[in-house]
């Protein structure tokens, strides 16, 4: 899997434990993002970012973190405050940096709480 | 802020035959409608998209249309084959400039050898 790297595939995490996702693109996009997939749902969108160093809350970022520090990479912390964090969570990409059009998906991290 | 339902959840069809899903939206603002296709354990891909200034548009034996009076959009997909399994998500965006797409709940099809 070329272009956009999620890391790990799977994770599991203990109660108050903070985790950290990975996500890696080497497309050269802007634009990155974060996205929750649970069971029979849609995705919902957690953080975004534009450009480096700049980020902004999506519909649901309570108890998530993000830095940008570098085009290419966009972690997402799940933080102890998070109660529900069993999820699948994917990682997205775009080259438009003002608009979440032909988004470009990671193969995802499926979370769970030990 | 913006609402997409999308029917049916899961949909089984022969081999050869239609598949339709659709969706609607709350949002008289939205212009920007794509679908997704997530096969089994990989992620998702954009298979079509369209914007509001066009009622249809189509790429081989995928199509879309969209009704803004009615704010909904339909993905057709024609001579259905076994790969096209999969769970279809339609989406819908607010306005050129706006970083979220809202999603619907997808949509599992089966096609049927």
């Amino acid at each position: 899997d070329g272009g956009i790297t999620q890391s790990p595939k799977y994770l599991f995490r203990k109660e108050g434990q903070n985790v950290t996702l990975s996500c890696e693109q080497n497309l050269n996009h802007d634009a990155m993002y974060w996205y929750r997939q649970d069971p029979g749902q849609g995705l919902r969108l957690i953080y975004y970012s534009q450009i480096v160093n700049d980020f902004q809350k999506g519909d649901i970022a309570e108890g998530y973190s993000v830095s940008r520090e570098k085009k290419e990479s966009f972690p997402l912390t799940v933080t102890s405050a998070q109660k529900n964090p069993t999820a699948f969570y994917l990682c997205a990409s775009s080259m438009e940096g003002l608009s979440a059009e032909k988004l470009f998906f990671g193969s995802g991290t499926q979370l769970s709480v030990l | 802020g913006e609402n997409v339902e999308q029917h049916p959840s899961t949909l089984s069809v022969q081999e050869g035959d239609s598949a339709v899903i659709k969706c609607t939206y709350s949002d008289s603002a939205s212009n920007y409608f794509p679908w997704y296709k997530q096969e089994l354990g990989k992620r998702p891909q954009l298979i079509i998209d369209i914007r509001s200034n066009v009622g249809e548009k189509k790429d081989q034996r995928i199509a879309v249309t969209l009704n803004k009076t009615a704010k909904h959009f339909s993905l057709h997909i024609t001579e259905t084959q076994p790969e096209d399994s999969a769970v279809y998500f339609c989406a819908a965006s607010m306005r050129t400039g706006a970083n979220n797409l809202f999603f619907g709940t997808g949509t599992r099809l089966t096609v049927i050898p």
